[in-house]
C-alpha cells in the first residue's frame, strides 16, 4: 500500500464550485505540504503544517485554503475554483529532525484538477 | 531568495548514449542541493541528493550528479540511457541549516529516450 495516498485522483469541476481534495499518510510524518504542478513552471508550495496547529501559507495560497484535520490527514479546498487552477496538485510529507539535518519529502502520487 | 534553473525543457536522446540534464541554482548561502524523476503518471520520487561530503553524488537507476560550488551547478548524468528513463527531471534546492523545509523546484526536463 502506498504511504502517501491522493483523492480523487482525477476531477472535473464548474466555475465557482468547492472542491476538496484530500491527502493521507501512513508514514507518521509530522509535517505536510500542497504543491501545485503546471506544464513548464515545476512545483509549487501552496500550503505546509507542520503539525495539527500550525499551518502556514506557501508560495501561492490565494484562492486555497487547507485543513489539518489530524496528524495523518491534510486536505486542499478550492473556495471557488477558477479555470487558471487547473493543474496537478501533489501532496508530501516528511518528518521532524535534528535541527541541523535535512528532511526529505514523499510525494503523493498527485490529483490532476480540470475547472472548466 | 533561491531560485533554480533547468536549461533544457526537452532532451531527447537515443537509448545507450549519454545524457546530461543541466541544473544551476542562485543563492547566497549554503543549500542542499536534489534530483527528483517523474515518471508518466506518477508522483515525484528522490533520485538523488547532497547535503555534504563528496561533490559526485551517486542516485539509483544509474544517474549521478556533481556539486560544482564555482559555478553554482548540480548536473544530473547517466552514462548509458534505457527507454525506461524516460520521465521528467525536476532538480531542487533547499536552504541549508536548522529546520529546513521549503524546496524550491526548477520548471522541469523531459528526457525521451528513442530506440
Amino acid at each position: 500500500d502506498a504511504d502517501v495516498t491522493q483523492t480523487p485522483r482525477n476531477r472535473i469541476t464548474k466555475t465557482g464550485k468547492r472542491i476538496m481534495l484530500e491527502c493521507s499518510q501512513t508514514k507518521g510524518h509530522d509535517r505536510m505540504y500542497w504543491y501545485r504542478q503546471d506544464p513548464g513552471l515545476g512545483l509549487r508550495l501552496i500550503y505546509y503544517s507542520f503539525d495539527v496547529k500550525d499551518i502556514n501559507k506557501g508560495e501561492i495560497s490565494d484562492g486555497y485554503s487547507v485543513s489539518r484535520q489530524a496528524q495523518a490527514k491534510f486536505s486542499l479546498s478550492l473556495e471557488s475554483a477558477i479555470p487558471n487552477q487547473t493543474a496537478l496538485y501533489f501532496c508530501a510529507t516528511s518528518v521532524r529532525t535534528s535541527a541541523s539535518s535535512y528532511n526529505e519529502q514523499f510525494f503523493g502520487p498527485g490529483t490532476r484538477l480540470t475547472v472548466l | 531568495a533561491q531560485s533554480v534553473t533547468q536549461l533544457d525543457s526537452q532532451v531527447p536522446v537515443f537509448e545507450e548514449a549519454p545524457v546530461e540534464l543541466r541544473c544551476n541554482y542562485s543563492s547566497s548561502v549554503s543549500v542542499y542541493l536534489f534530483w527528483y524523476v517523474q515518471y508518466p503518471n506518477q508522483g515525484l520520487q528522490l533520485l538523488l541528493k547532497y547535503l555534504s561530503g563528496s561533490t559526485l553524488v551517486k542516485g539509483i537507476n544509474g544517474f549521478e550528479a556533481e556539486f560544482n560550488k564555482s559555478q553554482t551547478s548540480f548536473h544530473l548524468r547517466k552514462p548509458s540511457v534505457h527507454i525506461s528513463d524516460t520521465a521528467e527531471y525536476f532538480c531542487a534546492v533547499i536552504l541549508s541549516g536548522a529546520g529546513s523545509y521549503q524546496l524550491t523546484f526548477g520548471k522541469g526536463t523531459k528526457l525521451s529516450v528513442i530506440p
